[in-house]
């Protein structure tokens, strides 16, 4: 059963911690996306990463990092630096062969601060 | 920078009726796609318009774009109650690495 998991699918912070999202795909993708939606809003980008050990800042990165030493692997850690972390965050995964062109996303991560 | 803009934001229509929602882009892209999500949930892909001229079908809905003028648009036939949802365009800014940038957002009430 092919697809992209992301976990938890809630969490809860206290200011002053980093905690780690988790997003896995057996899809084998090569690509793999972080996003964050605050309510309201459309979709924006933090970091992706084309190839495993390589990874790009997207538009909003700052308090935000990543990891790629595995294909299916793409974890982000909300920092304590990120000043306001509260929302919804989605990962991405896309194919960079073939025909298909979309990415695919997973069922997001609910973050809170308290 | 790259800006998308989407209208309406928020559109409520009634069922058997035909509207379409307009996507505009602020920089050349040959690459658009159309999501779909629900409330509460991840983002389903509906469309992936990859040309000028690219027109897509799928049930009552219907995605087409002209590069030129930098111009998307997902037009709704006869809509149904499941059609509610919010509805993203999303623009590609480096062609082939898939680097999106997303409009707000509308969101579609479709009323019994």
């Amino acid at each position: 059963d092919g697809g992209i998991t992301q976990s938890p699918k809630y969490l809860f912070r206290k200011e002053g911690q980093n905690v780690t999202l988790s997003c896995e795909q057996n899809l084998n993708h090569d690509a793999m996306y972080w996003y964050r939606q605050d309510p309201g809003q459309g979709l924006r980008l933090i970091y992706y990463s084309q190839i495993v050990n390589d990874f790009q800042k997207g538009d909003i990165a700052e308090g935000y990092s990543v990891s790629r030493e595995k294909k299916e692997s793409f974890p982000l850690t909300v920092t304590s630096a990120q000043k306001n972390p509260t929302a919804f965050y989605l990962c991405a995964s896309r194919s960079t062969t073939g025909t298909s062109d979309t990415q695919y996303f997973g069922p997001g991560t609910r973050l809170t601060v308290l | 920078e790259l800006k998308v803009e989407q209208n309406p934001l928020f559109l409520s229509m009634q069922e058997g009726k035909n509207y379409t929602i307009y996507c505009n882009y602020s920089t050349t892209s040959d690459r658009l796609y159309w999501y779909r999500q629900d409330p509460g949930k991840s983002l389903e892909s509906l469309f992936v318009l990859l040309s000028n001229g690219a027109v897509k079908q799928e049930g009552r809905l219907m995605a087409s774009l002209d590069t030129k003028a930098r111009l998307s648009t997902l037009h709704i036939t006869a809509a149904v109650h499941d059609l509610s949802a919010t509805y993203f365009c999303a623009v590609d800014l480096l062609a082939g690495r898939s680097r999106l940038t997303f409009g707000e957002g509308t969101q579609l009430t479709v009323n019994p």
